[in-house]
């Protein structure tokens, strides 16, 4: 089955850039999407499609996906985006599977 | 607004059954494929099956398949997942996920499922 793989922490300064990455083989082929979780609440999507925002999503969020790794990018980092991140593709090659990357923990300094 | 609510959550034992719902408004339920995802206490996001926007086509994870039914209930706006031989590494928050064959755009707010003798 299809891997991804985050790195478990990601600590960044308030105001400086943070970014995520999800490793998968030849990752570039496929839409990955990112979702944001807060401590005891629902996971949100933030970047869909490697680099579509949905609505209400600040601008500050932003992707890209090339060879074998996606990249979260979080401009002008706040406090309030300290949460943990997950990247998720659509596996259509294992019986239509849907996978998530382990989750990175973003601390804001 | 879209909502969703999920419910039947409980504590039960290794074994058992538990049928849990999730029950959708502020779109068109019938229209839009549906999921469910779980959460272990502590750890990370496990997609655990999706249903096509007719019902017609299942899908599971390796984890659950053959234990787990999803089904849904397009008159009463309502997702369900059928539970069975639960183990105690079914631990989790289940939530329910709206989106469409490729990801999930909205989640609800998740039911705790413990099993534990």
């Amino acid at each position: 089955s299809y891997v991804l793989t985050q790195p478990p922490s990601v600590s960044v300064a308030p105001g400086q850039t943070a970014r995520i990455t999800c490793g998968g083989n030849n990752i570039a082929i496929k839409s990955v999407h990112w979702y944001q979780q807060k401590p005891g609440q629902a996971p949100v999507l933030v970047v869909y499609d490697n680099s579509d925002r949905p609505s209400g999503i600040p601008e500050r969020f932003s992707g890209s996906n090339s060879g074998n790794a996606a990249t979260l990018t979080i401009s002008r980092v706040e406090a309030g985006d300290e949460a943990d991140y997950y990247c998720q593709v659509w596996d259509r090659t294992t019986d239509h599977s849907w996978v998530f990357g382990g989750g990175t923990k973003l601390t804001v300094l | 607004e879209v909502q969703l609510l999920e419910s039947g959550g409980d504590l039960i034992q290794p074994g058992g059954s538990l049928r849990l719902s999730c029950a959708a408004s502020g779109f068109t339920f019938s229209t839009y494929a549906m999921n469910w995802v779980r959460q272990a206490p502590g750890e990370g996001l496990e997609w655990v099956s999706s249903i096509s926007d007719g019902g017609t086509r299942t899908y599971y994870a390796d984890s659950v398949r053959g234990r787990f039914t999803i089904s849904r209930d397009n008159s009463k706006n309502t997702l369900y997942l059928q539970m069975n031989s639960l183990r105690v590494e079914d631990t989790a928050v289940y939530y329910c996920a709206k989106g469409d064959s490729r990801l999930f755009d909205f989640w609800g707010q998740g039911t705790l499922v413990t099993v534990s003798s």
